[in-house]
């Protein structure tokens, strides 16, 4: 069945470190990924598209990148700040299925 | 905010009542969804509308009714649910089709539900 998988460990990291979020997918050949954010108790927030034929994205301190060869994206925050601190979710274009969302920790 | 409102934000109900969730968007999308979300899980996609009419029912039990009066609002009616249908439901919108020239989904906040 297709699948979308995010790690569901909670991520960690200090202030001012790059932080790095993977999304796989499986039996899926997305035509784009889209990543969100998710805040508690609020609903998820657009954050950056990027189609398979494109192999990276850029929105100010936001990256994401699309290996349709190893099925990952990957998302990055460079400079993190205790702010960036929230669950980033990934999906693809036909929105029926997301990924469950890597909690992002950032630490003063 | 995203430009979709939901109502209530919270609601608690019992097994044997009737409610129902609203979402309205002012966004002039075509296509608005309602998805189930419960904690630890991913997002779940109930239903899908595009032009009012329904395109998608992911095996949703019949206790959940959608309604879609028109491209700008979206109904969940709820009846004799279950403990487990707690979560948080949310809708959404996008514009979809040819002439979009993105595809992102907009949120509204979500209706905290409890059934006891």
């Amino acid at each position: 069945s297709q699948k979308i998988e995010q790690n569901s460990e909670a991520l960690n990291i200090q202030e001012g470190k790059t932080a790095t979020l993977t999304c796989n997918y499986t039996n899926y050949s997305p035509a784009y990924l889209q990543w969100y954010r998710q805040d508690p108790g609020r609903g998820p927030v657009f954050l950056l598209l990027i189609r398979e034929n494109e192999k990276e994205k850029r929105k100010e301190r936001l990256k994401v990148t699309f290996d349709t060869t190893l099925k990952q994206s990957l998302f990055h925050i460079t400079a993190s700040q205790p702010a960036d601190s929230a669950t980033y979710l990934c999906g693809p274009e036909d929105k029926l299925i997301f990924g469950a969302g890597t909690r992002l920790a950032v630490h003063p | 905010e995203t430009g979709v409102t939901q109502t209530p934000r919270h609601l608690v109900m019992g097994m044997t009542n009737k409610k129902s969730l609203k979402c309205e968007q002012h966004l002039g999308h075509n296509a608005m969804y309602w998805y189930k979300q419960s904690a630890k899980k991913p997002l779940e996609l109930m239903f899908v509308y595009n032009f009012k009419e329904q395109t998608e029912n992911n095996s949703v039990p019949s206790r959940f009714s959608p309604e879609c009066p028109n491209s700008s609002h979206l109904f969940l009616h709820l009846h004799t649910l279950q403990p487990e249908d707690s979560a948080l439901y949310l809708c959404a919108s996008s514009r979809e089709g040819p002439e979009a020239s993105s595809y992102e989904q907009y949120f509204g906040p979500g209706t905290r539900l409890t059934v006891t």
